[in-house]
């Protein structure tokens, strides 16, 4: 069975340092993979989508970047954080082809910014 | 460009009582849609979807949801919500990308 995995759950970071928080699937081959952030427990923002290695595509221009460098592998990184990046980042990933597909969530990374 | 629309920040339900949490969706073409729910600090987990077929969808714990073209919602419906039902739901509908509403607490009391 396929599996998503998020780390880390928890992050404290102070405003101008970098960030790297990473996502792995397990299970199945060429996901289609996605990158959301939830502010204040609502509503989701889609930040990046990617459906090969190396293929990113941003949905928000901001402080952030995304990275696939493997199949089952996404990355989200800042060079230097802002206070408005805290939140609550989920990646997710689907079974690439379909719209009609489920998107299956990892468990999240609180990060806050101070 | 599609939308979703969940007109209630709050539901709040008895425990045993029926519950709906509304959703309306503006997309191009058929839609597809879904819904998930999100428990605290924990990611979404998906509770049904509607690609076409029938009207009702039938999914996870016991949830449902109707599908109405004409009206173009997707209303979530339990007949006998738990205490334990209690969490942050999501519509999301399909266009070119995968769209969520600002999501719905239900808060059922025993």
């Amino acid at each position: 069975s396929q599996t998503i995995h998020q780390w880390p759950a928890t992050l404290v970071q102070p405003v101008g340092s970098p960030l790297s928080l990473e996502c792995t699937v397990e299970g199945t081959s060429n996901p289609n993979l996605y990158w959301y952030r939830q502010a204040a427990g609502r509503g989701l923002q889609l930040l990046f989508y990617s459906v090969g290695i190396g293929q990113i595509s941003s949905e928000v221009p901001q402080n952030l970047s995304a990275s696939r460098p493997q199949d089952r592998q996404f990355i989200l990184s800042s060079k230097k954080l802002l206070l408005s990046d805290s939140g609550f980042y989920l990646c997710a990933w689907r079974l690439a082809g379909g719209r009609r597909g489920i998107q299956y969530f990892g468990a999240g990374t609180r990060l806050s910014v101070l | 460009a599609q939308s979703v629309a969940q007109p209630e920040d709050q539901v709040n339900v008895a425990e045993g009582n029926p519950l709906t949490v509304k959703c309306t969706y503006s997309v191009s073409g058929n839609p597809y849609l879904f819904w998930y729910v999100q428990y605290p600090n924990r990611g979404l987990q998906f509770l049904l979807k509607y690609i076409t077929g029938d009207n009702l969808v039938k999914g996870s714990y016991g949830f449902e949801a109707e599908f109405n073209k004409s009206q173009t919602s997707f209303h979530l419906k339990k007949p006998s919500a738990l205490v334990s039902d209690s969490a942050l739901y999501f519509c999301a509908v399909e266009g070119n990308m995968l769209t969520f509403g600002g999501g719905t607490r239900l808060m059922v009391k025993p």
